[in-house]
């Protein structure tokens, strides 16, 4: 079966830590994947995405994700956490070509402490 | 440059009544148009997607439907409000059928159900 999984519901880091936000998928095919954030009554923004090119995807915001393979993980890092990286994040999976909606992570809130 | 405009923000129903909740798309032809709601504390879950005008898919049985009348606007009905109903009603667009289009949306619409 295909599914995604974020491994954590809530991440709290202090102001200027490194961030990782953890995301494993399940699938027979090679998917394309993507980070979305949300902010508080907001809809949800493109932060970066995979789509079998260059393992490591830059994003928007200073965000970056690692395609691995053998691990079917898509794990999204900051460097430097700021406090307006305060929001909710989403993994999504997409599975196959046509007109397949996109598969959604539960999401992880991800909470910045001063 | 492409644009999605989803309104009213916030709406609070009586249960019992109807609704209509607007999406329209600019800038881009023959979208592919999605509904979901994010109830609290959840993920998202898909309720619609339309590849054309007029075309619907619904992915859960429920008392909403969706309309396409145009080939940029898809329309979110209710004709009786069920408490349950209750959420944050998310409009999204994708440029094609490919699995690397990423879906860009709107601000959302929080409808509180009384």
């Amino acid at each position: 079966a295909q599914s995604v999984t974020q491994l954590d519901s809530h991440v709290s880091v202090s102001e200027g830590t490194p961030v990782l936000l953890r995301c494993n998928y399940s699938s027979s095919y090679s998917p394309s994947l993507f980070w979305y954030v949300q902010h508080p009554n907001k809809g949800l923004q493109l932060l970066l995405k995979y789509t079998s090119a260059a393992t490591l995807v830059k994003g928007i915001n200073g965000f970056e994700a690692e395609f691995k393979k053998s691990e079917t993980s898509f794990h999204l890092t900051k460097p430097s956490a700021h406090m307006s990286d305060a929001a909710e994040y989403f993994c999504v999976v997409s599975f196959l070509s046509g007109n397949t909606p996109l598969v959604f992570g539960k999401g992880t809130r991800l909470s910045v402490i001063a | 440059s492409q644009t999605i405009h989803q309104w009213p923000a916030t709406l609070v129903q009586p249960v019992g009544s109807p609704l209509s909740l607007e999406c329209t798309v600019e800038g881009t032809s023959n979208p592919n148009l999605y509904w979901y709601r994010q109830a609290a504390g959840r993920g998202l879950q898909l309720l619609f997607y339309s590849v054309g005008i007029g075309q619907i898919s619904s992915e859960v049985p429920q008392n909403l439907s969706a309309s396409r009348p145009q080939d940029r606007q898809f329309i979110l009905s209710s004709k009786k409000l069920l408490l349950s109903d209750s959420g944050f009603y998310l409009c999204a667009w994708s440029s094609g059928t490919a699995k690397n289009s990423p879906l860009h949306f709107g601000n959302g619409t929080r409808l509180t159900v009384t």
